[in-house]
């Protein structure tokens, strides 16, 4: 069964640091990209990050270009998501998302259950 | 910037066909965007639907469909019922490697 648990959200203030993480399991993840979305509260989905499976092609959202960085440690099942100089417009749910393998069509199928990040002073 | 559009509230009677629609606006979804559809009930993360325009997730009812309609990717729910009502939201996929979300349809069965 395929599983993503996302970890290390909680409250920040703002200009501060965060680093989100991923553990995968039940599918061999060093083979896909993954990818973070956020949802605001009461808000929309918005794409954030995604990262090929060797991290060769990595993407970001104009919204967290220059702030965030997605890496990610394919020895050890992991996703991350280092987020710096937050605002208070980065209060969201930050989920993770498997995307596809080299070759086949883009996807995000599975997502974890996502964790909170709250940016306040 | 690209932005994708959905409508924002729709409303079905039970048993009946609701399509939503996905669009752009500048440009046209076609397969090769890779529109995925999702619900999401408050308080829940988003399940998959559809992935690849019309490819239904694992253990998804048939009664849900994708398609291209015209120059919008569609998500069709045939034989709605009470608890299809969420929000349903598209995301496709651009040339530049970044997906980009429309803002979501509030579906309503009554």
């Amino acid at each position: 069964e395929v599983q993503l648990v996302e970890s290390g959200g909680g409250l920040v203030k703002p200009g501060g640091s965060l680093r989100l993480s991923c553990a995968a399991s039940g599918f061999t993840f060093k083979t896909h990209s993954m990818n973070w979305v956020r949802q605001a509260p009461g808000k929309g989905l918005e794409w954030v990050s995604s990262i090929s499976s060797t991290s060769s092609y990595i993407h970001y959202a104009d919204s967290v270009r220059g702030r965030f960085t997605i890496f990610r440690d394919n020895a050890k099942n992991s996703l991350f998501l280092q987020m710096n100089s937050l605002k208070a417009e980065d209060t969201a749910i930050y989920y993770c998302a498997r995307g596809s393998v080299p070759g086949s069509s883009p996807q995000m199928g599975y997502w974890g259950q996502g964790t909170l990040v709250s940016v306040s002073s | 910037q690209t932005v994708v559009t959905q409508e924002p509230s729709f409303s079905v009677s039970p048993g009946g066909t609701v399509t939503l629609t996905c669009g752009l606006t500048s440009g046209s979804v076609s397969f090769n965007s890779y529109a995925c559809w999702y619900q999401q009930t408050p308080g829940q993360a988003p399940r998959t639907l559809i992935y690849s325009t019309n490819v239904r997730s694992a253990g998804v009812p048939d009664r849900f469909s994708g398609s291209i309609l015209g120059s919008k990717a569609a998500l069709t729910i045939t034989g709605a019922q009470a608890d299809d009502e969420s929000d349903y939201y598209c995301v496709v996929y651009m040339p530049s490697g970044i997906w980009v979300f429309g803002g979501g349809t509030r579906l309503t069965v009554l």
